[in-house]
């Protein structure tokens, strides 16, 4: 059964500051997910990483893929305010095409 | 243009009643999504459509749980007599055909609280 464990679970900030967030999984995957939630809101896609190696950007978040590792993470530069919200990391189970497994999400709090 | 919508934004019902969570995906995406997220977890899948039919029920908890969907359009969740365990967030996600090179674009989500 596949797992997917995020750390940390609660993420408290300072603006201009960097940190990451980790998604670690158990089984051999070769598609993974970050998505973004605000309260009360739907889940918002963010990357979509497909291959070891792969690195992508948007604005002050970084995600990036190592799949012989089984790690990928979430890299926030510089915080701001805005980037408060939840983000999970989700994993394509293996042998399906559509069906994914989510981590625990990280609640991330930037403070002023 | 209008994204995945769901029915209602909150429910609270009593233990042992039953409960109907309604979900309009995106017109002309074919694939739906069913998804719980209890407290402090994660999303777990429930169950899959392709159009009307079900391939994949395999995430349903238990026999209370039953979902239909009329042709590419409204899903239906269905929880028959509620209980505690059964309070969370139920997520409706749909895409334009089955897998994930297609994006899932999630729905706001209904709240239920079985009291």
């Amino acid at each position: 059964e596949l797992k997917v464990e995020q750390n940390p679970l609660f993420l408290s900030m300072q603006e201009g500051k960097n940190y990451t967030i980790y998604c670690n999984y158990s089984t051999t995957s070769d598609r993974l997910y970050w998505y973004r939630q605000d309260p009360g809101k739907s889940l918002e896609s963010l990357f979509v990483l497909l291959s070891n190696g792969a690195v992508k950007q948007e604005g002050r978040l970084m995600a990036s893929l190592d799949t012989k590792a089984r790690l990928s993470t979430l890299h926030i530069t510089a915080a701001v305010h805005d980037l408060s919200a939840t983000y999970f990391c989700a994993v394509l189970s293996g042998g399906s095409n559509y069906k994914l497994t989510f981590g625990k999400g990280t609640l991330l709090t930037v403070n002023p | 243009g209008a994204g995945v919508s769901q029915s209602p934004s909150n429910k609270v019902t009593e233990k042992g009643k039953d409960v109907e969570l309604r979900c309009d995906p995106i017109s002309g995406h074919t694939a739906l999504y069913w998804y719980r997220q209890r407290l402090g977890q994660g999303l777990e899948f429930l169950i899959y459509f392709q159009g009307n039919s079900a391939p994949d029920k395999s995430g349903l908890p238990s026999d209370r749980f039953s979902a239909e969907r009329t042709g590419e359009s409204v899903s239906t969740l269905t929880i028959q007599r509620t209980q505690q365990e059964d309070s969370a967030v139920y997520l409706c996600a749909s895409s334009l055909a089955p897998g994930l090179q297609y994006e899932q674009y999630f729905g706001p989500g209904t709240r239920l609280t079985v009291t």
